[in-house]
């Protein structure tokens, strides 16, 4: 199958600062990825949808200025989660696909931000 | 949008018995149902997937069956393993470069 890298895999911020997380597809062009986050024993919640060289799509209620998120090209998305609050504190997780995964989802590792 | 429920939460199996994971959707646009494994603390893996032009797709112990009349679809282990346990995601989409809607995954337990 193909392969999502993203780091870090953990984070540990002080409140008020910023975080990035990157996204990469490695062996295939993701046309379109996806930023997910997930709480302990419970599903993925989307937080938005990027497509390359396009604006992200948010999902209602997810604060676009507080997560940005940059999609600049087929290989790379970046997730930063700016002024970072302790209930930003999260598992994110990015999955991506592209015309040559046949509509299949490939996930990230995840990276566990925690905020003091 | 599209609303996809997933039963049931958890189950518990003797080793060697089947699984069954059911889930339904909302959205009749979604052609599109893969299912994923989650082990703790490990990025969720495809398991296997069907499209809404087949009613039934088998891989080895693992089988998905779809009802697009009824908008359910199912997943079956067979012959489960300890390595089965884990936390399984069904989902739902319409295709293309739309979005993947998941269920609330079901925690399988599998007892040696």
């Amino acid at each position: 199958g193909a392969v999502v890298s993203q780091h870090p895999s953990r984070v540990i911020c002080k409140s008020g600062t910023s975080v990035k997380i990157e996204c990469r597809s490695l062996d295939f062009q993701a046309t379109t990825m996806f930023w997910y986050r997930q709480f302990p024993k419970q599903s993925l919640m989307l937080m938005a949808t990027s497509n390359e060289g396009s604006k992200a799509t948010y999902e209602q209620g997810v604060e676009k200025d507080k997560f940005l998120i940059n999609h600049a090209s087929l290989t790379l998305s970046t997730l930063t989660v700016t002024s970072a609050h302790p209930e930003d504190s999260s598992f994110y997780i990015c999955s991506a696909r592209g015309t040559s995964t046949n509509e299949k989802l490939f996930f990230g590792s995840g990276t566990q931000l925690s905020v003091l | 949008g599209e609303n996809v429920e997933q039963h049931p939460s958890t189950l518990s199996v003797q080793e060697g018995d089947s699984a069954v994971i059911k889930c339904t959707y909302s959205d009749s646009a979604s052609n599109y149902f893969p299912w994923y494994k989650q082990e703790l603390g490990k990025r969720p893996q495809l398991i296997i997937d069907i499209r809404s032009n087949v009613g039934e797709k088998k891989d080895q112990r693992i089988a998905v069956t779809l009802n697009k009349t009824a908008k359910h679809f199912s997943l079956h282990i067979t012959e489960t393993q300890p390595e089965d346990s884990a936390v399984y995601f069904c989902a739902a989409s319409p295709g293309g470069y739309q979005k993947v809607t998941f269920g609330t995954g079901t925690k399988l337990q599998v007892i040696p």
